[in-house]
């Protein structure tokens, strides 16, 4: 079955304590990226990658970090969380060729919490 | 600049009835791609379509179609019959050369029985 996973689906953490979400596809598919959703604010891009080694900073990249060792996996790294971190973030891949059949796979979200 | 503006903050129609989600988009690059998602009451985020700027025919999809309108740089969304489970917020996006995506603030549909 197609799908992106990602984990933790909730975590509550406190200020400054490194955290990773991971996520991972099963539909080698190339681009992959971290979004997070705020009341308001709506979606945001945080950082993508069009293929392994290759990432890219998305709107709201401050206070982030990723990598893409392996195509399938595309990590979210919060070195020093903060409140203003708390969100709920969702992970998406897509094959990235561009075409109108592109389907874009979502993550089933990740609540987070910093306190 | 790049900017993607969905103008309807909350609609609410009743079933049956067919709806709008209007989509107003910016952009400098002559290539780019347009989105609509959907997110029900349940949270997860469902993609629906994918549009590539060189493309300008409409979509139907069921009881739903898209009109993507360069002349008036706008890609807005109908649902024709709503129905209860069209219930959600619908996102509009914009992906440019980049491969980067901007978002609109989202329209939350209600259609009541």
């Amino acid at each position: 079955e197609a799908q992106v996973t990602q984990n933790p689906r909730y975590l509550i953490t406190v200020t400054g304590k490194k955290l990773t979400v991971t996520c991972s596809q099963n539909m080698n598919h190339e681009y992959m990226s971290w979004y997070r959703q705020d009341p308001g604010l709506g979606l945001r891009q945080i950082y993508y990658s069009m293929n392994v080694e290759v990432t890219d900073k998305g709107d709201v990249p401050e206070g982030y970090k990723v990598s893409r060792k392996e195509k399938r996996n595309f990590p979210l790294i919060l070195e020093s969380p903060s409140p203003n971190q708390t969100s709920l973030y969702f992970c998406a891949s897509s094959l990235g060729t561009g075409g109108n059949t592109d389907t874009q796979y979502f993550g089933p979200g990740t609540r987070l919490t910093v306190l | 600049a790049q900017k993607v503006t969905q103008a309807q903050t909350e609609i609410s129609v009743v079933e049956k009835e067919d709806v709008t989600l209007d989509c107003v988009y910016e952009t400098r690059d002559t290539t780019y791609y347009l989105f609509w998602y959907k997110q029900p009451p349940s949270g997860e985020l469902v993609f629906l379509i994918r549009r590539n700027s060189f493309d300008e025919q409409n979509e139907i999809s069921g009881r739903y179609s898209w009109n993507f309108q360069k002349s008036t740089s706008s890609f807005n969304f109908t649902i024709t019959a709503s129905q209860v489970v069209d219930s959600a917020v619908y996102f509009c996006a914009l992906m440019n050369r980049d491969d980067k995506i901007i978002f609109g603030k989202g329209t939350r549909l209600h259609i009541l029985p």
